[in-house]
């Protein structure tokens, strides 16, 4: 049990569909990351949530639209996807400190993603 | 920005045998972090060690902040210790906040 809870864990859809990520989050922390992972690349960070206000953005295009109602739950709105947005999206959250400082990062199991 | 790199990217072991896993950065760095990716992706936290050495049953792990270098120790391994394991990093500077910066991870096989 990571704290941490996505769904749906698989995910297939055509390029003009709109669909939802969602994360859960019980670790009482005020911030939330949602993360890509895609075949044969690093972890990137997508967008990060601080105490509920957007404050990292991440050079990532406008079909892909996070929000976050409230400090334990986060959202990503898909729609208009290619399929080289096929990949594994991570949600995870961890707790802001002083100065910008964020403490460890718990991550949840992840949502396979498939454009057809 | 900051760079990660990990070595080796890939490792065969018998199982039983002892490794160490090697995680490089190229400046100071406020978080690290261990993770192991199992086989249906999930990101499972190891050690939270921006300096110092912890220990966590048959792994362990040292980071040098000083010298800008971590090490993960795996001891007797098991065929369920294969997978990727990723180290992480976070630097706070200007803007940037809460980015966790990875490297492209190590590719664990332990043979039975």
């Amino acid at each position: 049990e990571t704290g941490v809870t996505q769904t749906p864990r698989h995910l297939v859809m055509g390029m003009t569909n709109k669909k939802s990520l969602k994360c859960e989050q019980h670790l009482g922390h005020n911030a939330m990351y949602w993360y890509k992972q895609s075949a044969k690349k690093p972890l990137e960070l997508m967008f990060v949530y601080s105490l509920e206000e957007r404050v990292e953005n991440n050079s990532v295009p406008s079909r892909f639209s996070p929000e976050c109602p409230n400090s334990s739950h986060l959202f990503l709105h898909l729609h208009t996807l290619q399929p080289e947005d096929s990949a594994l999206y991570l949600c995870a959250s961890s707790q802001g400190g002083h100065a910008g400082w964020f403490t460890e990062a718990f991550f949840g199991q992840g949502t396979r993603l498939t454009v057809v | 920005g900051i760079q990660v790199e990990q070595s080796p990217p890939d490792l065969i072991l018998q199982e039983g045998a002892n490794s160490t896993l090697r995680c490089n950065f190229s400046d100071s760095v406020n978080n690290l972090q261990w993770f192991h990716q199992n086989p249906w992706g999930q990101l499972i936290n190891l050690f939270y060690i921006p300096s110092g050495t912890k220990q966590n049953g048959r792994l362990s792990a040292t980071t040098v902040a000083t010298e800008r270098y971590s090490l993960l120790y795996i001891s007797s391994s098991q065929t369920t210790d294969s997978g990727v394991y990723f180290c992480a990093v976070e630097r706070n500077y200007g803007g940037s906040q809460g980015n966790l910066i990875f490297g492209k991870g190590t590719k664990l096989s332990v043979k039975p």
